[in-house]
């Protein structure tokens, strides 16, 4: 069964600092993986997602994550934090053929002067 | 811009009192969803249509039903709230169920609370 797991419930970084969410996965398929970001009392909007193409995916406001199957991972990166990235990150894997997203627990990035 | 739309944004109901929460797209898609997230919780499907076709959560409580009329709208009704149903609903929608184009779309919520 598909799953997902974030380590790190909370992170805090500085501005302008190095942004890392991790994320690791476990699917007995070749998994679509997914990040979303939602900022408070707001819906979830896609970061990026992962269809098997490229490993490196680039996303919107900057991010990008990196699909490494040999690390069953799929972390989120940013190079330089800013303050508007304080938010809730979700990773998320889909049952392929049904399109069910199982989420990870989400991480809640804070982002610090 | 097409999107999809949720109302209310937030809504208060009594314990008991059957509440309906609404859900609307422009985007034309196959599939519509409900989730439901908890405080400092992950969303959690509830169940989703693919077109007419209801599939429902093995998990979903009896208490959560939905309608979907037509193509555009899809409602979530809660026949008897609880005060553990207080959450954020999120309608979501994807083109299709399955595949790489199939991303899945999410309105801004409603905030249900339950006195």
């Amino acid at each position: 069964a598909q799953s997902v797991t974030q380590l790190g419930s909370h992170v805090s970084v500085s501005e302008g600092a190095l942004v890392l969410l991790r994320c690791n996965y476990s699917s007995s398929v070749p998994p679509y993986l997914f990040w979303y970001v939602q900022y408070p009392n707001q819906g979830l909007q896609l970061l990026l997602k992962y269809t098997s193409a490229a490993t490196l995916v680039k996303g919107i406001n900057g991010f990008e994550a990196e699909f490494k199957k040999s690390e069953t991972s799929f972390h989120l990166t940013k190079p330089s934090a800013h303050m508007s990235d304080a938010a809730e990150y979700f990773c998320a894997v889909t049952l392929g053929g049904y399109n069910k997203l199982i989420f990870g627990a989400g991480t809640r990035l804070a982002v610090h002067p | 811009d097409a999107m999809v739309i949720q109302n209310p944004r937030y809504q208060v109901t009594q314990f008991g009192k059957p509440v309906t929460l609404s859900c609307s797209q422009t985007l034309n898609h196959n599939v519509m969803y409900w989730y439901q997230q908890k405080s400092s919780q992950a969303p959690k499907l509830l169940f989703h249509y693919y077109d007419k076709d209801f599939n429902n959560e093995a998990d979903t409580p009896d208490n959560f039903q939905s309608r979907r009329p037509n193509t555009s709208f899809c409602f979530l009704d809660i026949r008897s709230p609880g005060l553990g149903d207080a959450a954020m609903y999120l309608c979501a929608t994807s083109r299709d169920r399955g595949g790489s184009t199939d991303t899945q779309y999410f309105g801004p919520g409603t905030r249900l609370t339950v006195l």
